[in-house]
């Protein structure tokens, strides 16, 4: 079965600098990856994608993720960090059964971002 | 160009009642999914739609929950006798079929029901 692992469920940071998080995935086939943002009770929104095209992935908000197979990673990067992107971040892999994809997601890392 | 919708966004409720939630997802989707997020978790997968055909169903759906999509459109989630460990946010979204080259395998998630047994 596959499974995400996200390393740090809280993450802090300055204003202006750099955002780094980290996810860990397990799955015995080409992996299709997600990042999610959930803002205070409210839904995810998609960040970025990787389906096995280019491994540098850019998103929305000045998000970009790198999909590296040997070290079975995803993880979030973003050059500066705003006050707006405090959140919660989740990374998800899709699990293709039965001619369907169900998403398995990650516990979630908190990202705080201070003055 | 609406997205997922789901009502209500609160449901407060005591234990042993009975509640309804209901999900709208976008038009032109025929996969609709289920999912749970307790608190400081990621949301766990619950069941899942393609067109009014329920096609799996987590171990997490126990016989007290119900799930229907009865016209391929809109779906309801039902929970019957609630106890507090149903107090979760119920998040559901839709997607369009896998083709390959298409997006399909982008799911799209509604606001939540954020459920609250007391």
């Amino acid at each position: 079965a596959q499974s995400v692992t996200q390393l740090g469920s809280h993450v802090s940071v300055s204003e202006g600098a750099l955002v780094l998080l980290r996810c860990n995935y397990s799955s015995s086939v080409p992996p299709y990856l997600f990042w999610y943002v959930q803002y205070p009770n409210q839904g995810l929104q998609l960040l970025l994608k990787y389906t096995s095209a280019a491994t540098l992935v850019k998103g929305i908000n000045g998000f970009e993720a790198e999909f590296k197979k040997s070290e079975t990673s995803f993880h979030l990067t973003k050059p500066s960090a705003h006050m707006s992107d405090a959140a919660e971040y989740f990374c998800a892999v899709s699990e293709f059964s039965g001619g369907y994809n169900k998403l398995i997601f990650g516990a979630g890392t908190r990202l705080a971002v201070h003055p | 160009d609406t997205g997922v919708s789901q009502d209500p966004r609160h449901k407060i409720t005591k234990r042993g009642q009975n509640v309804t939630f209901r999900c709208d997802p976008i038009s032109e989707h025929n996969r609709l999914y289920w999912y749970r997020q307790t608190l400081g978790q990621g949301p766990e997968f619950l069941t899942y739609f393609q067109n009014e055909a329920q096609l799996e169903k987590s171990r997490l759906l126990s016989d007290r929950f119900s799930a229907e999509r009865p016209k391929g459109s809109f779906s309801t989630l039902e929970i019957q006798r609630t106890e507090q460990g149903d107090s979760a946010m119920y998040l559901c979204a839709s997607s369009l079929p896998n083709i390959p080259g298409l997006a399909g395998h982008e799911q799209f998630f509604g606001p939540g029901t954020r459920l609250t047994v007391l």
